[in-house]
């Protein structure tokens, strides 16, 4: 049973750049969620992904965007970087019926923006 | 606004010696709570869970007891091992919704 997964594992950008982020949900997961980890902090909430619609939001700018595909699977968008998005980026899934809210993370994409 | 408080760390213990990790939390409603450890260069593990007052989670010698009246989730283990070296995130969460985190504690054990 394949865990959550996550593409690229490494990400090298300039400021002023853009970079799209991938992630796999758990196998029979249908939610997906966003998260900023910086140097030394806990993650921070991006968004959250459900039925292919942003579901919540946290106090991220228009900058970061996403999207959820008919699979479950999901990208994060960043436009325009600034260096202050150098960070770990991680996704977690978990299933939205019965109330389980159990997230699942997958290892992550290291972003540094040069 | 729901929020999460864990203490600060390093800390620094002995092999075998007893581990206890304060989390504090503020919160509206009945949260879910939830510990997670993350390993040098790894995303997040979930260590173990509990969704209501009372409820103690428990796994690989891990164990904490949602506290309504004291808002607290502490993290105890008796014995830690060198392989228990990582950085450990208490959370909250409401149904389906996002994760709150701590600032994490970073633990150390020695040989």
């Amino acid at each position: 049973d394949a865990g959550v997964t996550q593409s690229p594992t490494h990400l090298i950008k300039t400021r002023g750049q853009q970079v799209t982020l991938r992630c796999s949900p758990k196998s029979g997961h249908d939610t997906v969620s966003w998260y900023q980890q910086a140097l030394g902090q806990g993650p921070q909430f991006i968004f959250q992904y459900y039925e292919e619609e942003e579901r919540q939001r946290g106090n991220f700018p228009d900058r970061f965007s996403g999207h959820q595909f008919p699979n479950y699977s999901s990208e994060l968008n960043v436009n325009a970087l600034l260096l202050g998005d150098s960070a770990l980026y991680l996704c977690a899934s978990s299933l939205d019926a019965g109330g389980e809210d159990t997230q699942y993370f997958g290892p992550g994409t290291r972003l540094t923006v040069l | 606004g729901n929020s999460v408080t864990q203490m600060e760390g390093p800390v620094t213990l002995s092999e075998e010696a007893f581990l206890t990790i304060n989390c504090t939390y503020t919160a509206t409603g009945y949260p879910s709570l939830f510990w997670y450890v993350q390993y040098p260069g790894e995303g997040l593990q979930l260590l173990l869970k509990a969704t209501k007052a009372d409820d103690k989670g428990s796994n690989k010698g891990f164990e904490a007891t949602y506290r309504k009246e004291t808002t607290s989730f502490h993290l105890e283990k008796g014995s830690v091992q060198v392989s228990d070296s990582a950085v450990y995130f208490c959370a909250l969460g409401n149904q389906g919704g996002k994760l709150i985190f701590g600032q994490g504690t970073e633990l150390s054990v020695k040989p």
